[in-house]
């Protein structure tokens, strides 16, 4: 099955610095790769996605890599501000079924000091 | 007009009690899930249903029973509960698309057994 690791599992930075994470995943076969962002107390929401066609993708502040041969994709968070901090989950999906599953990373928690 | 909706948000039982969780969502998704977010902040995939029906169930106690009645709602019933079983537990739907869609999750209800 799906294997999914995340790091760091902590990042410290400082506003205005840009915040990099990293993901790998076992499967071949995964195709869909999103991110979610989960606040103190809430449930995790999706911030940016990509998909298997697609080597890059970016959201202003947020961007995402995929390199499918390395079995590896990156969340890049630039300028970063106090609000971005957060725990961050990486996840892959083997979508072909019809079914999704996601399985998550460990998580990274961000925090961004003003 | 929340997306993913689910209570009780908190709950707080004695070892060997049944508890249950309730889980609606009025997105028009055809596909639910539950997720188990333990104390180290790992998530994983408990159960996944389509229009009503068990399609993913992650080897997970049968002291768990998911109940669907219709698409929109997913519950949770939980016997015997057990001091492992505290976490916070995730409700969440999608689209049903073998492209990967947006998952949404709820708020999450955090199960503390004593």
């Amino acid at each position: 099955g799906e294997n999914v690791e995340q790091h760091p599992s902590t990042l410290s930075v400082q506003e205005g610095d840009s915040a990099v994470i990293k993901c790998t995943y076992s499967d071949s076969a995964s195709n869909y790769f999103p991110w979610y962002k989960q606040e103190l107390g809430k449930g995790p929401q999706l911030i940016i996605d990509i998909r298997s066609n697609v080597g890059e993708k970016k959201d202003q502040r947020i961007a995402v890599t995929l390199n499918k041969t390395a079995k590896h994709f990156s969340l890049h968070i630039t300028e970063t501000q106090p609000e971005d901090s957060a725990v961050y989950f990486c996840a892959a999906s083997i979508g072909n079924t019809g079914f999704q599953k996601l399985v998550f990373g460990t998580g990274t928690r961000l925090l961004v000091s003003p | 007009d929340t997306a993913v909706s689910q209570t009780p948000k908190y709950l707080v039982t004695q070892m060997g009690n049944d508890k249950s969780i309730k889980c609606e969502q009025n997105l028009g998704h055809d596909t639910m899930y539950w997720y188990k977010q333990d104390s180290k902040k790992f998530l994983k995939i408990m159960f996944s249903y389509n229009n009503k029906e068990l399609i993913i169930n992650e080897t997970v106690p049968n002291r768990f029973s998911p109940k669907s009645p219709d698409k929109a709602h997913l519950n949770l019933h939980i016997n015997s509960l057990e001091l492992g079983d505290s976490a916070v537990y995730f409700c969440a739907s999608s689209l049903t698309d073998s492209s990967g869609n947006t998952i949404y999750f709820g708020e999450g209800s955090w199960l503390t057994v004593v």
